[in-house]
């Protein structure tokens, strides 16, 4: 079983839309969690954390849920600069290591 | 404040052949992660440094890879002899701190990457 896993998509949605897409972890100690964007042929950015709480930032809002081991990335008001790649990261807390997910493709639609 | 840099952007060679990377962090940053992304995956990491020791080189594969950061400053990734599966963006991201016990990771700030073809 991977470590991070993502539905790679692609979500094709118009703009003004609300999306979200989730991420699952299988190591239940996990400790950090993280969405990066990605542009296609750019480096990845970080987007937002994810804390135990949930975090808002604008039109971005993240969430954790353990029980479930998954977090979540909800992105409303859909603008066309949202068009990336979104991927999640997870640190399991059993080493150093830093799981990516595969990335989820959001395509915003005029 | 600068980035992560990275050289050269682009690389095309045939398998069997040697290349080199380099990467050199943003000023002041203890770890520097080098990581492989194929198209269509999420990036893998193959390296940390914290400052110019190895904390995690488990996907690292030893036969053919192998990097350094001496000084702990610039690092380089070197790939001998190269394979067509060797293809992908490497990529290089450094961050303020590494990961202590109890603590949470730093945000990790990527460079722009080298794209490394193998024909």
């Amino acid at each position: 079983r991977k470590e991070v896993e993502q539905d790679p998509g692609p979500f094709n949605v118009p703009e003004g839309a609300t999306v979200a897409f989730n991420c699952t972890y299988s190591n239940s100690a996990s400790q950090s969690f993280f969405w990066y964007r990605q542009d296609c042929r750019k480096e990845p950015k970080l987007l937002m954390s994810v804390y135990s709480s949930g975090n808002e930032d604008g039109r971005f809002t993240a969430q954790l849920n353990r029980a479930s081991q998954y977090i979540s990335l909800l992105i409303r008001d859909s603008k066309l600069s949202d068009s990336a790649t979104y991927l999640c990261a997870v640190n399991p807390n059993t080493g150093n290591q830093f799981y990516f997910g595969t990335g989820t493709s959001l395509t915003v639609i005029p | 404040e600068a980035g992560v840099a990275q050289s050269p952007r682009y690389k095309i060679i045939e398998k069997r052949q040697s290349v080199a990377f380099w990467c050199n962090p943003i000023s002041g940053h203890a770890t520097l992660y080098w990581y492989q992304q194929i198209l269509g995956q999420g990036p893998k990491l193959l390296i940390q440094f914290q400052n110019n020791g190895v904390v995690d080189d488990s996907q690292l594969p030893k036969d053919r890879f192998s990097a350094e950061r001496l000084k702990g400053v610039d690092s380089t990734l070197k790939i001998q002899p190269a394979k067509l599966e060797d293809s992908a963006v490497y990529l290089c991201a450094s961050s303020p701190r590494s990961r202590f016990r109890g603590s949470s990771y730093n945000e990790q700030f990527f460079g722009p990457g080298t794209r490394l073809t193998v024909l």
